[in-house]
C-alpha cells in the first residue's frame, strides 16, 4: 500500500469548515483513499473513502485530486465533538483485511 | 446488533502468563483482524483471517496465535505474554471489497498490561 502523510495536528473553530491534507504521491490506480477516525483511544471509526471521484456522505466529504496524489477531508461545521485522530489510509481494492495506519492527524475542535 | 465486541477491556497479567482476547461480531462478515497500538502510534496488523478456517500474518505476529473456527469468533492468544506486549487491542472486521470499496468495523479494545 502506497505511504502517506498527514500533518500531525490542526485546530479548527467550532462551526467552522475543518480541512484535513493528506499526501499519497505513490498511489496505484488500483488503491482506494479511506479515512477514518479514533475519538480519545476508543475503536476507528470509517468515515468516507473513494477511488478516483469526489465523495460525500453525511459525515463528511473527500476531495481526490485529479492526479490522485493528494486529498482532502472536510468536516463542513466542525464540533467539540470532532475533536479526534484523522488518520488517511491508502489501500488496494480487494485488500480491506489489512488497513496500515499512520499516525494521523490530531484535530482539535475549539469552542 | 452489537457490532464488534471484545472482551475483557481491561487486563492486567504477569510475565509469562498466557490468555486469549476474545472478539466476536454479529454482522455475517468474512474478514476478521487484530491490531495493536501503542501509545503515541497509529494501528499495526497482528493476524488476519479471510474466512472460517483461514488465518494469516500480519507485520507483528511473534508472540500471537490465532484461529477462526467459526465466523462470528476471531479469539487472539498470547502464549507467554512479556512487557512488550502492553498495549491496546482492537480486532475488526468488514465483508469482502469486491471492488466498491467496504468500511471496516472495529471492536472497543482490551486494554492490556503485562507486568
Amino acid at each position: 500500500d502506497a505511504k502517506t502523510t498527514q500533518p500531525p495536528s490542526m485546530d479548527c473553530a467550532e462551526g467552522r469548515a475543518a480541512n484535513l491534507p493528506c499526501n499519497h504521491s505513490t498511489i496505484s490506480g488500483n488503491e482506494y483513499v479511506y479515512w477514518y477516525r479514533q475519538i480519545h483511544s476508543q475503536g476507528p471509526q470509517y468515515i468516507i473513502h473513494g477511488l478516483k471521484n469526489n465523495e460525500t456522505n453525511e459525515m463528511a466529504s473527500l476531495i481526490i485530486t485529479e492526479d490522485r496524489k493528494s486529498s482532502t477531508l472536510i468536516l463542513p461545521h466542525a464540533t467539540l465533538r470532532d475533536t479526534a485522530v484523522y488518520y488517511c489510509i491508502v489501500r488496494v481494492v480487494g485488500s480491506n483485511y489489512k488497513l496500515t495506519f499512520g499516525k494521523g492527524t490530531l484535530l482539535t475542535v475549539n469552542p | 446488533n452489537a457490532g464488534v465486541t471484545q472482551t475483557p477491556k481491561f487486563q492486567v497479567l504477569k510475565t509469562g502468563q498466557s490468555m486469549t482476547l476474545q472478539c466476536a461480531q454479529d454482522m455475517n462478515h468474512e474478514y476478521m483482524s487484530w491490531y495493536r497500538q501503542d501509545p503515541g502510534m497509529g494501528l499495526r496488523l497482528i493476524h488476519y483471517s479471510v474466512g472460517a478456517g483461514i488465518t494469516d500474518q500480519g507485520e507483528v505476529p511473534n508472540g500471537y496465535n490465532v484461529s477462526r473456527s467459526t465466523t462470528e469468533d476471531f479469539p487472539l492468544r498470547l502464549l507467554s505474554a512479556a512487557p512488550s506486549q502492553t498495549s491496546v487491542y482492537f480486532c475488526a472486521s468488514s465483508y469482502p471489497d469486491r471492488g466498491q470499496g467496504t468500511e471496516a468495523f472495529f471492536g472497543q479494545g482490551t486494554r492490556l498490561t503485562v507486568v
